[in-house]
């Protein structure tokens, strides 16, 4: 399809396992962002790239969090050692430009148990 | 400290009527605020938008006001469907940031 495509929908992890989610954006999309949404809340910022590079990972919660986007176009989120608080529905989102309005991913839900 | 905030985690609106969502903020530097609508399962969609230096945007049935004074936005529904049904999101910007900075969000219910 032409939309955002994020894989896996669903994902159960052991605590202290590792993780990968991964992002296809829009064909030609610059901008990607990786947002973090916990149940009844909005979404929160993580990361985001132009291209391939990441110009902002500040909204990443700890080291054991880690984004790439090494040839600009698909990405991917790793969680390294995951703990119940990483459970959560993460939103992958691509956008022609920084300022434009940003098309959503389905998100991956994370369950860690 | 939310920034942004949607204060009625539900609404329940009857078929045909107007569904009016609401949503707070605090920083006054935001000066581009977006609407996004999200179902079950999918990720959310946007829906409308409105610069700081308007006061309305209209697009069909949606229409977003501005109240800069208050700090304040709602957007506007009519008449509601029962396709609306979806929880709506409220989310601002500061320029050149580029980060979306989002409500809770409201859970609209649309009665036949």
């Amino acid at each position: 399809g032409a939309g955002v495509s994020q894989s896996p929908r669903y994902k159960v992890a052991k605590r202290g396992q590792d993780v990968a989610l991964r992002c296809d954006p829009i064909s030609g999309h610059v901008s990607l962002f990786w947002y973090q949404q916990a149940l009844g809340q909005g979404p929160e910022f993580l990361t985001y790239f132009q291209n391939e590079a990441q110009l902002d990972k500040s909204g990443l919660p700890s080291d054991r969090f880690f984004a790439e986007r090494p040839e600009g176009s698909v990405s991917t989120l790793k969680i390294q050692r995951t703990q119940q608080e990483d459970s959560a529905v993460y939103l992958c989102a691509s956008s022609p430009a920084s300022n434009t309005e940003a098309f959503f991913g389905q998100g991956t839900r994370l369950t860690v148990v | 400290d939310q920034q942004v905030k949607q204060n009625s985690p539900s609404l329940s609106v009857q078929e045909g009527r107007i569904s009016i969502l609401n949503c707070d903020y605090t920083n006054s530097m935001f000066d581009y605020f977006l609407w996004y609508k999200k179902y079950p399962a999918e990720g959310p969609t946007f829906l409308i938008s409105i610069s700081s230096i308007k006061d309305k945007n209209e697009d069909g049935r949606f229409t977003v006001f501005l109240n800069k004074s208050a700090k304040h936005l709602s957007l506007h529904i009519v008449p509601s469907q029962p396709g609306d049904s979806a929880v709506y999101f409220c989310a601002a910007i500061e320029s050149p940031n580029y980060q979306l900075i989002w409500g809770a969000g409201t859970k609209l219910i649309i009665k036949p």
